[in-house]
């Protein structure tokens, strides 16, 4: 089974702060995308990546980057943390025919 | 503009007591229906991928349906273990394999 890794749960940071979140995938899949879930509003994409060092924004890049040097690896940084991106982050791959597969998922306050 | 609607937000049922959740959608180029499973504090996981419209998938208690305009998530003889946000999303084609998500519907089963 495709697994992804996020690589924490639950992440407690000041406002102001730099804030990085790591996601692994095993499977050599080429697409890797970066959702938040707020209770009401459903998923919404930040940013993905269709391949190494390529990226795309999505619906709500605002206050964030990502990066990805390698292909397992896709990372979500928040420049600035603020208090408006208290949030679920969830990380997923594919590698195109088929759905999403999630990692856990990282549960984010911003105090 | 693409759009995924799901409704209702919430449903409670008893155990044993059969529905349906609605997935309503405009996409431009439809390649793919997707339906997940969401526990809390978890990650998504895939439960069916539809395609065209009159394709139905059944996986033990829950069977999808899809229409040009909707998809349906009947459940039949629901269980307390069934409880769950669902959540359905469309991908269009051209899309970079983006997902477009509704809001999820909340199912609580009661013994």
């Amino acid at each position: 089974d495709v697994k992804v890794t996020q690589s924490s749960r639950y992440l407690v940071k000041r406002t102001g702060e730099k804030v990085f979140l790591e996601c692994v995938q095993d499977m050599d899949h080429e697409n890797m995308f970066w959702y938040r879930q707020d209770p009401g509003l459903g998923l919404r994409l930040i940013y993905f990546s269709y391949d190494v060092k390529m990226k795309e924004k999505g619906d709500i890049p605002e206050g964030y980057s990502v990066s990805r040097e390698k292909k397992e690896r896709f990372s979500l940084i928040l420049e600035s943390a603020s208090t408006n991106q208290t949030s679920m982050y969830l990380c997923a791959s594919t590698q195109g025919g088929d759905g999403y597969t999630f990692g856990s998922g990282t549960r984010l306050t911003v105090v | 503009e693409d759009q995924v609607t799901q409704s209702p937000e919430a449903l409670r049922l008893q155990e044993g007591e059969s529905s349906s959740l609605n997935c309503s959608y405009t996409v431009s180029g439809l390649r793919g229906l997707f339906w997940y499973r969401q526990d809390p504090g978890k990650g998504p996981e895939f439960l069916f991928t539809l395609y065209s419209a009159g394709e139905e998938k059944e996986k033990e208690r829950l069977k999808a349906t899809l229409t040009k305009k909707e998809s349906f998530l009947h459940i039949t003889a629901p269980k307390p273990e069934d409880s769950a946000t669902y959540l359905c999303a469309v991908r269009r084609s051209g899309g970079y394999n983006k997902l477009i998500f509704g809001a999820g519907t909340r199912l609580a089963v009661h013994p």
